[in-house]
């Protein structure tokens, strides 16, 4: 199985909503990442996790909350968002966080997420 | 972009014409990455090229890396309309696992 899966493939909230978008992959990968992509711009990393523990954060505003509840899973929290944060969120998975072994990121379909 | 730019923007061909797409970056770095990505979809992974290679294969792909100028290169050979999709370059910087895409060429491959 070499696939990364991400739910929903579209949402669509309010400002008010709280939501959250689901990773998941099944590869025994320890590193595991949350991407935004606004429309015709490279994907803008903005958490990474490995071997479950935060490792870095992009400087991204507290209305966007990463939980890593274990090695499969990845959760992306959204509250309070804004109309400006609509955009495709990407996860994507990579074997090792270490750093002699530099590995291939996997990448999931994406969530569409609009914000109103 | 935070880490470097791709040239051209956008590029046209004919199928079975050859497509390079530039990138270059601004820090050093442990590897470089090609990604390609349909419209709206995920990344696929294409060829990953260490600092200490020049050059890479893979089917119809060959990437060159010069690290001296800070740039590498995608040439997709005898490109065919299945081609057709954006290329971004990611590289690796300084920590580990922190990767920066390359503004992307939108490549357009006509039957």
């Amino acid at each position: 199985d070499t696939e990364v899966t991400q739910t929903p493939k579209h949402l669509v909230m309010g400002m008010t909503n709280k939501k959250s978008l689901k990773c998941e992959q099944h590869m025994g990968h320890r590193a595991m990442y949350w991407y935004k992509q606004k429309a015709k711009k490279p994907p803008e990393l903005m958490f990474v996790y490995s071997y479950e523990k935060l490792s870095i954060n992009e400087s991204v505003p507290s209305r966007f909350s990463p939980e890593c509840p274990n090695s499969s899973l990845l959760n992306l929290h959204l509250h309070a968002l804004q109309p400006e944060d609509s955009a495709l969120y990407l996860c994507a998975s990579s074997l090792s966080p270490d750093r002699l072994n530099t590995d291939t990121q996997y990448f999931g379909p994406g969530t569409r997420l609009t914000v109103l | 972009s935070q880490q470097g730019e791709e040239d051209p923007q956008a590029l046209s061909i004919q199928e079975g014409e050859n497509a390079t797409m530039n990138c270059s970056y601004k820090t050093s770095i442990n590897n470089l990455q090609w990604y390609r990505q349909n419209s709206g979809r995920g990344l696929v992974h294409l060829i990953l090229i260490r600092s200490n290679e020049r050059e890479k294969h893979s089917g119809r792909l060959r990437v060159t890396l010069d690290t001296s100028k800070k740039s590498s290169s995608l040439l997709i050979t005898a490109s065919r309309a299945a081609d057709t999709a954006s290329y971004f370059c990611a590289t690796e910087v300084a920590n580990f696992n922190k990767f920066y895409f390359g503004s992307g060429t939108k490549l357009n491959v006509k039957p």
